[in-house]
């Protein structure tokens, strides 16, 4: 059974850092991409940033390119989120999401979630 | 940037048929696929590559997708199946994109 399992959220100041967590179980983490999704209070989903299978591609969303990096542990099976510069708009549920293929660029989906953990800026 | 519009809102009668829409430039040259999130829950894949189901989605979902309309419809509609319905797909220059968002109400 596929797991993923986001730590890491809580209260950030505007201007300040937080990093997230998403530990995986149940499959060959090492060979599939893996993404982390947002969801505003009350608003629609948005793609924050994916990373290729071993670690190699990043990308991200314009919203975040610059403050926020992406990283993966293969040997700990675990995905992580460095934010920095927190601003208020990036108040959010931050959902783990695991690719179906390694790579990243091209018309692939995400075929398991975690639960999300919830950031909240505010000062 | 890539956009991809869906209505706000559709209702739908027990046993009825639902059909949601997502419209893009030029959808139809692209892979659609679907997350169903019920209230308070995470998105669930419902369907992928405009029309292909996972196993645990039910058959009374289908997909298409052509010129620039994509469209997720749910036959038969239960009760279980209100919830949020978001489409997405990947586009070169913006990565990874989702629709607006459908929230299907059951009456």
């Amino acid at each position: 059974e596929v797991l993923l399992l986001e730590s890491g959220g809580g209260l950030g100041q505007p201007g300040g850092s937080l990093t997230l967590s998403c530990e995986a179980s149940g499959f060959r983490f090492g060979e599939y991409a893996m993404s982390w999704v947002r969801q505003a209070p009350g608003k629609g989903l948005e793609w924050v940033s994916s990373i290729r299978g071993g670690g190699s591609d990043k990308d991200y969303a314009d919203s975040v390119k610059g403050r926020f990096t992406i990283s993966r542990d293969n040997s700990r099976n675990t995905l992580h989120l460095q934010m920095n510069s927190l601003r208020v708009e990036d108040t959010a549920v931050y959902y783990c999401a695991k690719d179906r293929a390694v790579t990243i660029r091209g018309g692939d989906h995400f075929d398991y979630w975690g639960q999300g953990t919830r950031v909240t800026v505010a000062s | 940037s890539y956009v991809l519009a869906q209505p706000p809102s559709v209702s739908v009668a027990p046993g009825e048929t639902a059909r949601i829409t997502c419209g893009g430039n030029n959808i139809g040259t692209k892979s659609v696929h679907w997350y169903q999130q019920r209230s308070g829950q995470a998105p669930v894949l419902v369907i992928y590559f405009d029309s292909d189901r996972p196993s645990r989605t039910p058959e009374r979902f289908s997909g298409s997708n052509s010129g620039n309309t994509a469209t997720l419809t749910i036959s038969r509609v239960e009760a279980g199946d209100e919830a949020d319905y978001y489409c997405q797909v990947w586009d070169l220059r913006s990565g990874h994109v989702f629709g607006t968002g459908t929230k299907v109400t059951v009456l």
